[in-house]
């Protein structure tokens, strides 16, 4: 069945430090990796990764790929308070049950950054 | 200028209710999706339409029924309602076919059942 599992489930730190989220999958078909914030309404899009080892890069959060190991990092250096949100990893694969490609979303990292 | 707007934003309503949700998206998406985000923040499937033609389902209780008048509006009817119903709802939208094409999403509706 296909998964996506990101971790740490949640995580506090002070501003100023930097974090690693971590996004690993068991999708069929792979076709792309996509990061969203969520604070209190919609997920907003962050990065889209579709080939390994290119990293993305907007301001203090960066995101690499890698499809060997079939996993995906977001980094934010020099956090903010602003950064509070859940951070979503989804996962763009063929669902063979419906002949379509779907996305799947990991159950997210909540991220809380203190003053 | 909202891109996926779905209304209303906010739902109380009592057990054994029929509720509907609307979306509607401006983007020229062929393909669009209803979510379920439960208390946990975690993001589940329900169901997917594109050119207005169910090509998701997943398991789901037969209580929730989707509409797509056209590719740009997509519905959720929910006869019964239950307590486990209570969740946000999000609506979202994106090209189906075409590759590097993100997923977009509407402010989401918060259904509480009470």
């Amino acid at each position: 069945e296909d998964k996506v599992v990101q971790s740490p489930l949640s995580l506090v730190v002070h501003e100023g430090d930097t974090v690693t989220l971590n996004c690993s999958y068991e999708v069929t078909n792979f076709r792309s990796l996509l990061w969203y914030k969520q604070e209190k309404k919609a997920p907003t899009f962050l990065f889209m990764l579709t080939s390994s080892g290119i990293e993305k890069k907007s301001g203090r959060l960066s995101s690499i790929l890698d499809k060997k190991e079939l996993f995906s990092i977001l980094n934010i250096t020099a956090t903010q308070t602003g950064d509070s949100a859940i951070y979503l990893c989804a996962v763009e694969g063929y669902a063979l049950t419906s002949g379509t490609y779907k996305y799947i979303f990991g159950t997210g990292t909540r991220l809380k950054v203190l003053a | 200028d909202t891109a996926v707007s779905q209304t209303p934003k906010y739902l109380v309503t009592q057990m054994g209710n029929d509720k509907s949700i609307k979306c509607e998206q401006n983007l020229g998406h062929d393909t669009m999706y209803w979510y379920k985000q439960d208390s946990k923040k975690f993001l589940k499937i329900m169901f997917s339409y594109n050119n207005k033609e169910l090509i998701i389902n997943e398991t789901v209780p037969n209580r929730f029924s989707p509409k797509s008048p056209d590719k740009a509006h997509l519905n959720l009817h929910i006869n019964s309602l239950e307590l486990g119903d209570s969740a946000v709802y999000f609506c979202a939208s994106s090209l189906l076919n075409r590759r590097n094409e993100k997923l977009f999403f509407g402010s989401g509706t918060q259904l509480s059942v009470l």
